[in-house]
């Protein structure tokens, strides 16, 4: 699976738009990019997933750029409840599932 | 909620003791995954079942050990306790069927201290 690089730490101001990149510049054709948070110390939450086209869902949406080296998970409008350590895993297509490598993240704290 | 469920919530236990930690995983999912979450060390995967069968293994020390049983839950045993496995454990679980990317969903976690 492709390594990722995040920045440690953002801030973002409440009911703003946040943008968190991730850069995975040696993903390879057929590995996905996924977003996990974790709140406090509870369990890491499934955000969202893409391949090479863009995705939205209720939680997010998430940018791929056309050569797949970067992505960006938006959060449209942030609240305090999205203060977390977001995480940027690569990862490939696995018959019968496969681990989550998962790297430091990005601290984002969302400020009143 | 993500239907992965957990127990107990919180274990304290001294050193050179053994538990058990127990996880159900959500309704249809065949693969359950055990995830060590110490300060130092992040999320470090342990190990991976796929329908009662080991399926994969990351760092996970001689001392601990996992089964999956037929019903599908799965159960993590650790052994001869040190200070330093004091951590958060979690378990998530996945359909990891063929056909498409796999999305693993966490539980709440077991946090384990060894005093």
């Amino acid at each position: 699976d492709a390594k990722t690089t995040q920045p440690t730490s953002m801030d973002c101001a409440e009911g703003r738009a946040a943008n968190l990149p991730c850069n995975h510049s040696t993903i390879s054709g057929n590995e996905y990019v996924y977003w996990y948070r974790q709140i406090h110390s509870q369990g890491p939450q499934y955000i969202i997933h893409g391949l090479k086209n863009n995705e939205t869902n209720e939680m997010a949406s998430l940018i791929i750029t056309e050569d797949r080296k970067s992505s960006t998970l938006i959060l449209p409008h942030a609240t305090l409840r999205d203060t977390a350590v977001y995480y940027c895993i690569v990862r490939g297509y696995y018959n019968q599932g496969g681990k989550l490598i998962f790297g430091q993240g990005t601290e984002l704290s969302v400020k009143p | 909620d993500s239907g992965v469920t957990q127990t107990p919530k919180h274990l304290i236990t001294a050193t050179g003791q053994r538990v058990t930690l127990r996880c159900s995983p959500r309704s249809g999912d065949l693969s359950v995954y055990w995830y060590q979450q110490s300060l130092d060390q992040g999320l470090q995967f342990l190990i991976q079942y796929y329908n009662g069968e080991e399926r994969a293994k990351g760092n996970i020390l001689e001392r601990f050990s996992a089964q999956q049983f037929p019903d599908l839950h799965s159960e993590l045993n650790l052994s001869s306790l040190e200070l330093g496995d004091s951590a958060l454990y979690f378990c998530a679980s996945s359909v990891a069927t063929r056909g498409g990317p796999d999305t693993q969903y966490f539980g709440p976690g077991t946090r384990l201290t060894v005093l």
